[in-house]
């Protein structure tokens, strides 16, 4: 069974500054879809950005892009400029045949 | 707003009742999820229908059940329900699968 693995719990930034996400998880799969959710206090869970295993080039979504590195199996966000808005719990997630699996969380805070 | 509706947002009950949790999905998706999340046990995966058929299966208790109609809608069953069956329940929809899913607000299950 895949599990995905996000090793830190908590995480603060300040404002407009950069911060790194990181994400690992453990597939046999050679295709599959990785993703980062984003759930503001609102409970809302948010895409927040998309990468195709069989993709080499980093996907990019405005200020948010991801490191993933395949044979390492790693999957970092990287958020730029963070913004208050960005205050959140953040998951990374795993999708193989339908199954989405999701990683325990990174709660973000994002200090003024 | 993701397009993804689902009634109710709030639940309260009582042990050993059944409830039925309701989701119409995004226009023009056939594939409808079903999660589970709590506060020790995180975001779980419990059922995938596309267009009305049993598409994968992850931690569901027997005691749940799911169903996918030919409108498109899902319902989730749960029954005799246990104070450990509170959570947020989230139903996600997406085009064909294995695409990025859209969540819907959620319902909060109260068991008390």
């Amino acid at each position: 069974a895949q599990t995905v693995t996000q090793s830190q719990p908590e995480m603060s930034v300040q404002e407009a500054e950069t911060v790194t996400l990181s994400c690992t998880y453990d597939t046999s799969e050679n295709n599959y879809y990785l993703f980062w959710y984003k759930q503001p206090p609102s409970r809302q869970m948010i895409l927040v950005i998309r990468q195709e295993a069989y993709k080499q080039q980093n996907a990019t979504e405005n200020r948010f892009s991801v490191n993933f590195q395949k044979a390492a199996k790693s999957f970092s966000l990287k958020i730029s400029d963070s913004q208050l808005g960005d205050t959140a719990m953040y998951f990374c997630a795993f999708m193989k045949q339908r199954a989405m699996r999701f990683g325990a969380g990174t709660r973000l805070t994002v200090k003024p | 707003d993701s397009g993804v509706t689902q009634t109710p947002k709030h639940l309260i009950t009582a042990t050993g009742q059944r409830v039925t949790l309701r989701c119409s999905p995004r226009s023009g998706d056939l594939s409808v999820y079903w999660y589970q999340q709590s506060l020790d046990q995180g975001l779980q995966f419990l059922i995938q229908y596309y267009n009305g058929e049993e598409r994968a299966k992850g931690n569901i208790l027997e005691r749940f059940s799911a169903q996918q109609f030919p409108d498109l809608h899902s319902e989730l069953n749960l029954s005799s329900l246990e104070l450990g069956d509170s959570a947020l329940y989230f139903c996600a929809s997406s085009e064909d699968g294995n695409e990025k899913l859209f969540f819907g607000s959620g319902t909060q299950l109260s068991v008390l």
